[in-house]
């Protein structure tokens, strides 16, 4: 079975600067998505960024980019100049390619910005 | 709005009672997914329907049932409940793409409180 494990439970950081979210994720399959979902204090789920296995490049999003390490299993997000709004749970997912397949999470990253 | 409609936002029950939660699907949606998320806990998978049938079953209690209907909204059902199923429900939808990058699109969620 897929599991995904996000490390750090909290991560604090400046406000303008630039912080780095973890993520590993055990899989046997070769093609799969990864995913980066947002949940503010409204709890609402929302899509960060996603990432394709099978294309090397990394995804970026506005100040939003990933290091995606396929031999390594490794899903990272880093954030640049942070802001307030930024301050949310944030969740690393994965998904099988094949079809429409569930969502396996990871425990979720607590970030703080600080002013 | 998401385009997913849960129904009740919230819901305040005593042990032993039995919810009924609702979810509309986005448009166009075939799949629906249903998650539970305790307290500072990452999404756990419980059930997924896919046009009409059960697609995928993670760890659903025996006292937990769901249901598709023809018109795709789908209902969770939970019975003989306990202080521990406090938690928020989401419920999500994807259309039904082979080697689709779709992210889900979730629903702002229905939070239970047992007591």
């Amino acid at each position: 079975a897929q599991t995904v494990t996000q490390s750090q439970p909290e991560m604090s950081v400046q406000e303008a600067e630039t912080v780095t979210l973890s993520c590993t994720y055990d899989t046997s399959e070769s093609d799969y998505y990864l995913f980066w979902y947002k949940q503010p204090p409204s709890r609402q789920m929302i899509l960060v960024i996603r990432q394709e296995a099978y294309k090397q490049q990394n995804a970026t999003e506005n100040r939003f980019s990933v290091n995606f390490q396929k031999a390594a299993k490794s899903f990272s997000l880093k954030i640049s100049d942070s802001q307030l709004g930024d301050a949310a749970m944030y969740f690393c997912a994965y998904r099988r390619s094949e079809g429409a397949q569930k969502l396996v999470f990871g425990q979720g990253t607590r970030l703080t910005i600080n002013p | 709005d998401s385009g997913v409609t849960q129904t009740p936002k919230h819901l305040i029950t005593a042990t032993g009672q039995r919810v009924t939660l609702r979810c509309s699907p986005r448009s166009g949606d075939l799949s629906v997914y249903w998650y539970q998320q305790s307290l500072d806990q990452g999404l756990q998978f419980l059930i997924q329907y896919y046009n009409g049938e059960e697609r995928a079953k993670g760890n659903i209690l025996e006292r937990f049932s769901a249901q598709q209907f023809p018109d795709l909204h789908s209902e969770l059902n939970l019975s003989s409940l306990e202080l521990g199923d406090s938690a928020l429900y989401f419920c999500a939808s994807s259309a039904q793409r082979d080697r689709g990058l779709d992210g889900y699109t979730f629903g702002s969620g229905t939070r239970l409180t047992v007591v």
